[in-house]
């Protein structure tokens, strides 16, 4: 099984609905991300949580929102999505921050469409 | 902010040859991650090879290995005896605490 799973793998939405991307981890890692990627820009960092009392805007945060629902799950909403959000979104996590285990392992990815 | 930056959007190589992959980044900071990962069609982000920036020596993983250049903030990566299943985007990043910044990723082919 998966270390870090995501789901819907795809999706398509209309502009204006609320959406839901969850991300779940049996890596027992307490830190957790949420990334976009664009073509020719690379990832982006949109929130990270460190526990679950924890979370923290990323570089491009406006737009959407994180709930951390526990140490293994952190989903993230688009309360109305737009079509700029289209893209590939990915969750990752860590284990530690600056130590030498500080790698960050991700999840399959989440292709989100908003028409 | 720092930024990283590959200069090569597509990269070509023959199977069993070799390839350099570029990658520079911005930083004032002396302690900080490298990272380079590797994403195929599947969409799946792969670690390749990192390095920490107090190391001097290059990290090497069986075929895959860096020249980092902390003066020159380079951090190149050399894929030896390339495989058909190395095509795949790769993609530089530069990570100090939870500050973690790609590039904007190179798309390698490889040719059999």
């Amino acid at each position: 099984d998966a270390d870090v799973t995501q789901t819907p793998r795809n999706r398509i939405t209309k502009t204006g609905k609320r959406i839901m991307l969850e991300c779940s981890q049996t890596k027992g890692h307490d830190r957790m991300y949420w990334y976009r990627q664009d073509p020719g820009l690379g990832l982006r960092l949109i929130y990270y949580s460190f526990d679950v009392k924890d979370i923290n805007k990323g570089e491009i945060s406006d737009g959407y929102s994180v709930s951390r629902q526990a140490q293994a799950k952190f989903s993230l909403s688009l309360e109305s999505a737009i079509p700029n959000q289209t893209a590939l979104y990915f969750c990752a996590t860590s284990d530690a921050m600056g130590g030498p285990t500080d790698t960050q392992y991700f999840g399959p990815g989440t292709r989100l469409t908003v028409l | 902010a720092q930024t990283v930056t590959q200069s090569q959007p597509e990269m070509s190589v023959q199977e069993a040859e070799t390839v350099t992959l570029s990658c520079t980044y911005d930083t004032s900071e002396s302690d900080y991650y490298l990272f380079w990962y590797k994403q195929p069609p599947s969409r799946q982000m792969i670690l390749v090879i990192r390095q920490e920036a107090y190391k001097q020596q290059n990290a090497t993983e069986n075929r895959f290995s860096v020249n980092f250049q902390k003066a020159a903030k380079s951090f190149s990566l050399k894929i030896s005896d390339s495989q058909l299943g190395d095509a795949a985007m790769y993609f530089c990043a530069y990570r100090r605490g939870h500050d973690m910044r790609f590039g904007a990723g190179t798309r390698l082919t490889v040719k059999p």
